[in-house]
């Protein structure tokens, strides 16, 4: 079975501009979240979404939004761009919402803003 | 608040030797999981382990073994006979619920392992 996966895998930008990522879950997984891993840093959590639903958000300003599809895949939205967005962006998938469960990343997008 | 510390950043080892990675937590909470993450050079946290407040059994699994201490809010990991492949960052985990039903995870700094030939 195929692991979660993102895209793309690198992305460079500038100041101000936009940028979209994607995340596809796990097969049967219906919960989605998203990190932002500065370099040297851990993992930050963004948003999780639930049956295309927004169940919580982190510490992050309104530029970060996101949306999960009815096929359960997910987009990480960031407007105006700065340079201390420039980071690792995860994306973890579960097959539901709870303490106990096991996150499974993918490889993450690696995005550059210059 | 929450909060996981991982005191070391980098850690150098020479391969066979055992090393022992150290995760201190803070929660509010009385049931909570706490989690270690590998993080090899690919950019994918790997799942190692999960465990709950209430179990404080120690778990081994081949060369890996966790030690799980709540009177000290401890949660340390252990390589026995360390191999190359080992080398990666080591992060521990803290799951916390969010009121609307949510959960995240809180993450540690993290630990560079190197393992040397």
């Amino acid at each position: 079975d195929a692991g979660v996966t993102q895209s793309p895998t690198h992305l460079i930008k500038t100041r101000g501009q936009h940028v979209t990522l994607r995340c596809s879950p796990i097969s049967g997984h219906k919960s989605v979240s998203w990190y932002q891993q500065v370099l040297g840093q851990g993992p930050q959590f963004i948003f999780q979404y639930y049956e295309k639903e927004e169940r919580g958000r982190g510490n992050f300003p309104d530029r970060f939004s996101a949306r999960q599809f009815p096929n359960y895949s997910s987009e990480l939205n960031v407007n105006a761009l700065l340079l201390g967005d420039s980071a690792l962006y995860l994306c973890a998938s579960s097959p539901l919402v709870g303490v106990w469960e096991k996150l499974f990343f993918g490889s993450g997008t690696q995005l550059s803003v210059l | 608040a929450q909060k996981v510390t991982q005191a070391q950043t980098e850690i150098s080892v020479v391969e066979k030797e055992d090393v022992t990675l150290d995760c201190v937590y803070e929660t509010r909470d009385t049931t909570y999981y706490l989690f270690w993450y590998k993080q090899p050079p690919s950019g994918e946290l790997v799942f190692l382990i999960r465990r709950n407040s209430f179990d404080e059994q120690n778990e081994i699994s081949g060369r890996y073994s966790w030690n799980f201490q709540k009177s000290t809010s401890s949660f340390n990991f252990t390589i026995t006979a360390s191999q190359v492949v080992d080398s990666a960052v080591y992060f521990c985990a803290l799951s916390e619920a969010g009121s609307g039903g949510y959960n995240k995870l809180i993450f540690g700094a993290g630990t560079r392992l190197a393992v040397h030939p």
